[in-house]
């Protein structure tokens, strides 16, 4: 049983370029949650999304970043024109439900020159 | 005022030393709590659920206070493995608040 899958593990961009993020999370997991990590910081969540909804965005900066989860493929996560702030690991987690514990995937680390 | 907050350490102790630490949660309406581990640059891993009776699982002590809103995580008989920086995670409803993590380095 695969664990929650995250690619690519590192992503290297220029400034002003998109990133997308994949996520695919574990099997008999619908519950999908992204997180991001800043150097020397500790995580915060961003969004949280159901299968093809958003259920909570409340942590997602409210330009340039969007995501999604739709009824086929991988969670992704969007950052349009990106700047060398959003450097960081973004983390993505799922769970079979939202009272359970949440598993996270290995991460994509994102470096923006 | 954050979330959750912990110490940051950085804990340096002996191999075989017991090392605690505790971390804080300000909103009252926290459900569920949770010790996680997070190696350099990986993914936090969970260590251990936490529960007002207090729980152990091996060498890991958790307890709860929930009337002063602390957590507790005491490590027995350290290991040379259990270098790693521990996150206090609170959640409520869906949302998990991580601490910033303690730091524990366990040396020869």
């Amino acid at each position: 049983n695969a664990g929650v899958m995250q690619n690519p593990r590192h992503l290297v961009r220029r400034r002003g370029q998109e990133a997308r993020l994949r996520c695919s999370p574990m099997k008999g997991h619908s519950h999908v949650y992204w997180y991001r990590q800043l150097p020397e910081e500790g995580l915060k969540f961003m969004v949280y999304l159901q299968k093809e909804n958003i259920i909570d965005e409340s942590g997602m900066p409210k330009e340039r970043f969007s995501a999604e989860f739709p009824k086929e493929g991988p969670s992704i996560l969007r950052i349009q024109q990106v700047v060398r702030g959003d450097s960081a690991a973004y983390f993505c987690a799922s769970s079979p439900n939202p009272e359970n514990i949440q598993y996270f995937g290995a991460g994509t680390r994102l470096s923006v020159l | 005022r954050k979330e959750v907050e912990q110490d940051p350490g950085p804990f340096n102790v002996p191999e075989g030393a017991t090392v605690a630490f505790n971390c804080t949660y300000s909103n009252s309406a926290s459900q569920s709590f949770f010790w996680y581990r997070q190696d350099c640059r990986k993914e936090p891993k969970l260590l251990m659920s936490v529960y007002s009776s207090g729980n152990e699982d091996g060498r890991f002590t958790a307890q709860l206070n929930r009337a002063s809103q602390y957590i507790s995580l005491l490590i027995r008989d350290s290991k040379l493995s259990d270098s790693a920086t521990y996150l206090c995670v609170v959640i409520r409803d869906y949302k998990l608040s991580f601490g910033a993590g303690t730091t524990v380095t366990v040396r020869a």
